[in-house]
């Protein structure tokens, strides 16, 4: 399967201020996806990351709050901006193959305090 | 509907019994089922999946029963060892590419 990279692995941060995630997968993917994930609760897909377009948001993310980016088929970024304490999340980063289905990485795990 | 549910919450199996978990979906255009497989600090991991066209599919210890017409489906985990010890996710999606749609997980902890 892919191999994900994603960094930082952690990181603790002042309201108000964003962070930027980075995913790397180590072999040209097609769909590249964003999840955050709650302590002890299930996923929830941010967003789609569409290599050269805007990415496609579900419903509760916004573009203004979630920008990103994805410049080629295998790197991507999800940035948390004007964070406040609710946006204490983990943040995952997946892609689809077709052999394998979904790979994530090991995640962001984000403080705001 | 897009909810996945997934029951119990919480499980814990002595070493070498049989932890079973459930789901239940209402979206009939799912047709990719896979189950994850999460540990502290880490991603979830893809365990096994299943579509529709088969009642049961089995890898190692591992099994999933599949019933369309109820719209639910299980993992049963053989032999529980301690380090199964994990939260496992069922998901749905259509098409296996389509975003997934995650349960709400199942700590199981196996103890010796």
């Amino acid at each position: 399967s892919a191999v994900i990279s994603q960094k930082p692995s952690r990181d603790i941060c002042q309201r108000g201020t964003s962070l930027t995630i980075q995913c790397q997968v180590d072999s040209q993917v097609t769909m590249m996806f964003w999840y955050r994930q709650q302590p002890g609760q299930s996923l929830t897909l941010i967003a789609t990351a569409n290599q050269g377009s805007e990415a496609t948001y579900e419903s509760g993310f916004v573009i203004d709050k979630f920008p990103i980016s994805r410049p080629n088929l295998t790197f991507s970024t999800l940035t948390v901006s004007n964070m406040s304490p609710e946006d204490s999340s983990i943040y995952l980063c997946s892609v689809w193959d077709r052999n394998y289905g979904y790979t994530f990485g090991s995640g962001t795990r984000l403080t705001v305090v | 509907q897009q909810q996945v549910k997934q029951s119990p919450q919480s499980l814990i199996v002595q070493k070498g019994g049989i932890s079973i978990i459930n789901c239940a979906y209402e979206n009939t255009a799912f047709d990719y089922f896979p189950w994850y497989q999460q540990f502290p600090g880490k991603g979830p991991a893809l365990l096994i999946a299943i579509r529709p066209d088969v009642s049961e599919k089995k890898e190692g210890r591992f099994t999933i029963s599949f019933n369309k017409s109820a719209k639910q489906f299980s993992l049963h985990i053989m032999d529980s060892q301690p380090g199964d010890s994990a939260t496992y996710f069922c998901a749905a999606s259509k098409g296996g590419y389509q975003k997934v749609t995650f349960g709400t997980g199942t700590k199981l902890q196996v103890i010796p």
